[in-house]
Order: structure tokens, then C-alpha cells, then sequence
């Protein structure tokens, strides 16, 4: 148990469809980390917010969006969904004041484009 | 841009030791992570690197060389629960704190009895 939760676990979208893809981050950790992990392969960094604002993201078009909220909750939107979105999307917590940045990953939603 | 090589997979008996190698080509390097994941799973935590040398953390440890852009996780006493894939990944930090992780493809590990 990481403290971290995602929702929904499981998701089935058609190509072109919006999704929005949510995150709970342990209590203090400011910092979210998106990252998406296809079948095989290591996860690829989405993006990253620090107090609510992006500061940092990996090589992924403007339709991957996100949002991190107060409360230690997040958002990755993704829109005109592609078949090749189809992944497990991690979310990653931290706490910037920890000697590692140790990241905290949830569980993950399996996201499936048809 | 970042580049992470490590094995594809590799494969040890219980009980012995064996060693897992990261090489990267990174400017602004900010840390090297190594992290578990046992399929269907999300990644683990394992151990965290900035500075030359031996992290130890019981039957784990990691070693860092930035000069040569090397690391390795050294896993000893392996048991059947240690296969799994195995994810080097590399910390950038951009001027004014944009920071950027990229992962390797993972190294899966099979313990055999």
C-alpha cells in the first residue's frame, strides 16, 4: 500500500473519445508525476506538477493535459484519443522535502482504445 | 535527449546474487532511481542515487559512477518473490527546476530454483 489511489482501474474508450484519468496522492506530497506504460516497455514520463502548476513533461502532444487541485488529487485528460493510447497510466507521488524524491506510484488504470 | 540501456532480461538461481547494469547519456543528471515491478503491478521503490558510490538497503544495493554514466543494482540471498522486472531510471533538471524522469524498458529478472 503506496497511499496512492487511481480510478477507475479499468477503462474501454473508442478512438476519438475524451478521457480523464484521476489520481489521490498520499497526504503532503505536492509533487504528481503522470507516466504511461505500454505492455513491455518501462513507463514514459508524461508530465509533472509541483503546487498545482507543470514543471516538467516528457514527449507527449498538447492533447495530454493535466491538473493537480488542493487537495492532493490530480488529473490526466487526454483527447482525440489514438488506438496507440492504449496503456496502463501510472501516477506517481512525492514529497520534495524527502532526500530522494522517493516517487509513491498507484495502482494504475488500464486504459484500452478500440 | 536521455538514453537508458540496460538488459532485456536475466536469469539467476535462489539463493545466489546477481547484478543488474544501467548505462545513461543525460545531461543536468539529477539522481538515478531503480524501482521493482512484478507484472500486472505498479513499480516499487528500491533505491535512489545522486552521488558516486554504494547505496546499501538490506539484500538491495545500487551503485552510481556519473563520470562513466553507469549504475547497478546488486540484489544478493535472491528468492523466488525477487522475479520481476527491474526500472533504471534517470532524474534531469532543466534550469529553473523543470525536471524530467525517463525510465528504461526494464530488466526482467527470473529466479529459478
Amino acid at each position: 500500500e503506496t497511499g496512492v489511489t487511481q480510478s477507475p482501474t479499468h477503462l474501454i474508450k473508442t478512438r476519438g473519445q475524451q478521457v480523464t484519468l484521476r489520481c489521490s496522492s498520499q497526504s503532503g506530497h505536492n509533487t504528481v508525476s503522470w507516466y504511461q506504460q505500454a505492455l513491455g516497455q518501462g513507463p514514459q514520463f508524461i508530465f509533472q506538477y509541483y503546487r498545482e502548476e507543470e514543471n516538467g513533461r516528457g514527449n507527449f502532444p498538447p492533447r495530454f493535459s493535466g491538473l493537480q487541485f488542493p487537495n492532493y488529487s490530480s488529473e490526466l485528460n487526454v483527447n482525440a484519443l489514438e488506438l496507440d493510447d492504449s496503456a496502463l497510466y501510472l501516477c506517481a507521488s512525492s514529497s520534495p522535502y524527502r532526500k530522494s524524491d522517493e516517487q509513491y506510484f498507484g495502482p494504475g488504470t488500464r486504459l484500452t482504445v478500440t | 535527449g536521455q538514453n537508458i540501456d540496460q538488459p532485456t532480461e536475466m536469469t539467476a538461481t535462489e539463493g545466489a546474487i546477481v547484478q543488474i547494469n544501467c548505462t545513461y547519456q543525460t545531461s543536468g543528471f539529477n539522481g538515478l532511481f531503480w524501482y521493482q515491478q512484478h507484472a500486472g503491478e505498479a513499480p516499487t521503490f528500491l533505491s535512489y542515487n545522486v552521488l558516486d558510490g554504494l547505496e546499501e538497503k538490506g539484500r538491495f544495493s545500487s551503485f552510481l559512477s556519473r563520470s562513466k554514466g553507469y549504475s547497478y543494482l546488486l540484489l544478493k540471498e535472491l528468492q523466488m518473490k525477487d522475479s520481476a522486472s527491474y526500472l533504471c531510471a534517470v532524474r534531469r533538471v532543466y534550469s529553473g527546476g523543470y525536471q524530467k524522469v525517463t525510465f528504461g524498458t526494464g530488466t526482467k529478472l527470473q529466479v529459478i530454483p
